[in-house]
């Protein structure tokens, strides 16, 4: 069974510049979280989906941050625009259901912005 | 708000021994308690999952134990390995829908 799949898995952009993260989690779970990761630092959550709810954004910084995930499958993360601060590892989780479960991480997409 | 502290930052250890890796965290009322490993450059991948309920779990040569009270988790990892070098984050689960609260990880090293 395939894990979950994350693309690109770098990039590189310039500050003001957009980006996008795209994610497809286990087939047949429920729930999607987007974690960032910074440098030496465990993961922070981002957003929490539940099918196609978004249950909690409340670490969301949603002046330049917007996610979606129209069918409740796959999901894109996207940042607009593009701060040097921005640059960390962006990881994609799901569970089967959000109660507690184990959380099976993707490869993450690192992102610089020079 | 839950915080989670894991000391040391990193562990250097000849292959062979058995080792333990701690974590502490502030606020007791969890909903459970997760250890993963990252390897660099890669994802997480979670370990061992322990609930509220539970005092340890166990998965091969690795043992997790869960004391609520007194705030801490220990990860034990019987007959070290090169293969066991990685980053291993405990991530404490709690609130209505037990979001993930994770420390800064245990670099380790095993040493042929």
């Amino acid at each position: 069974e395939a894990g979950v799949v994350q693309s690109p898995r770098y990039k590189i952009i310039e500050k003001k510049q957009p980006v996008a993260f795209w994610c497809n989690p286990i087939s047949g779970h429920n729930t999607l979280y987007w974690y960032r990761q910074n440098l030496g630092q465990g993961p922070e959550l981002l957003i929490r989906y539940e099918n196609e709810e978004a249950v909690d954004d409340s670490q969301l910084p949603k002046d330049r941050f917007s996610a979606e995930r129209l069918k409740g499958v796959d999901s894109t993360l996207k940042i607009q625009p593009a701060e040097l601060g921005d640059s960390a590892v962006y990881l994609c989780a799901s569970s089967l259901y959000g109660g507690g479960e184990t959380q099976y991480f993707g490869p993450g997409t690192r992102l610089l912005v020079l | 708000k839950q915080e989670v502290t894991q000391i040391p930052a990193a562990l250097s250890v000849p292959e062979g021994e058995n080792l333990v890796l701690n974590c502490s965290f502030t606020d007791s009322a969890i909903y459970n308690l997760q250890w993963f490993r990252q390897d660099p450059g890669k994802g997480l991948t979670s370990l061992l999952l322990i609930q509220s309920s539970q005092r340890e779990q166990t998965s091969g040569r690795l043992n997790a134990s869960l004391d609520k009270s007194s705030g801490r988790s220990t990860l034990y990892i019987a007959a070290s390995q090169p293969g066991d070098s990685a980053t291993y984050l405990c991530a404490v689960g709690s609130g209505a829908n037990s979001k993930l609260t994770f420390g800064k990880g245990i670099t380790l090293s095993v040493r042929p």
